[in-house]
């Protein structure tokens, strides 16, 4: 089955850029998604199609994704970007696949 | 404005049933894919099931499939998840989520819903 792999934890300075990777066999060839989950909150979409932010958030946010690893990168952190991030693809095989999440912690 | 609202969740004991609900609003439910979500206790987001627009065609994870059925009623904008044979495993707080469109591959979940909570233990 295809897995999704994530550091478990990413610590930043407020004003600071944050960095989140995301592991998988491939990853590149496949659409990469970012999903951010404030505790308490339901998860909110962030990033689609590798690169593309919905209405409403941030420019802060930004995606890339090539060869085994998408990254999403947070510049100029704020407290309120704390939470849990998870990526997010589709796999011919296992459907519908998050990764393992990262805990990001605003210092 | 795009609404998802669970119901249906409680404490049920193992091997029992339970049918979560999923209202929506603010959309045109029967043009859009649907899926549930969960998320166990301390764990990740792990995908359930999906359901296409028409309800036509249905996907499962590995870990429910016979188990779970999803469905949908159009004229009503409600979409459902059918549980059977439950485990403590299943224990999760289970989102709705609305697909974004685009494609199985290229398709977001775009919006979801507060969750509703679902305990199976004796």
């Amino acid at each position: 089955s295809y897995e999704l792999t994530q550091p478990p934890s990413v610590s930043v300075s407020p004003g600071q850029t944050a960095s989140i990777t995301c592991s998988g066999d491939k990853l590149g060839d496949k659409y990469a998604f970012w999903y951010q989950r404030k505790a308490g909150q339901s998860p909110v979409l962030v990033i689609y199609q590798d690169t593309k932010r919905p209405s409403g958030i941030p420019e802060r946010f930004s995606g890339s994704n090539s060869g085994n690893t998408a990254t999403l990168t947070i510049s100029g952190t704020q407290a309120m970007d704390e939470a849990d991030y998870y990526c997010q693809a589709w796999d011919s095989g296992t459907a519908y696949v998050f990764g393992t999440g990262t805990k990001v912690t605003v210092l | 404005q795009v609404q998802l609202v669970e119901s249906g969740g409680g404490v049920v004991q193992p091997g029992r049933s339970l049918r979560l609900s999923c209202a929506t609003s603010g959309f045109t439910f029967s043009t859009y894919t649907m899926h549930w979500v969960r998320q166990a206790p301390g764990k990740g987001l792990e995908w359930v099931a999906v359901i296409s627009s028409d309800g036509s065609r249905k996907y499962y994870a590995d870990s429910v499939r016979g188990r779970f059925t999803v469905s949908r009623d159009n004229s009503r904008d409600t979409l459902y998840l059918q549980m059977n044979s439950l485990r403590p495993e299943d224990t999760a707080l289970y989102y709705c989520a609305k697909a974004g469109g685009g494609g199985v591959a290229a398709d977001p979940f775009d919006y979801w819903g507060q969750g509703t909570l679902v305990t199976v233990s004796s």
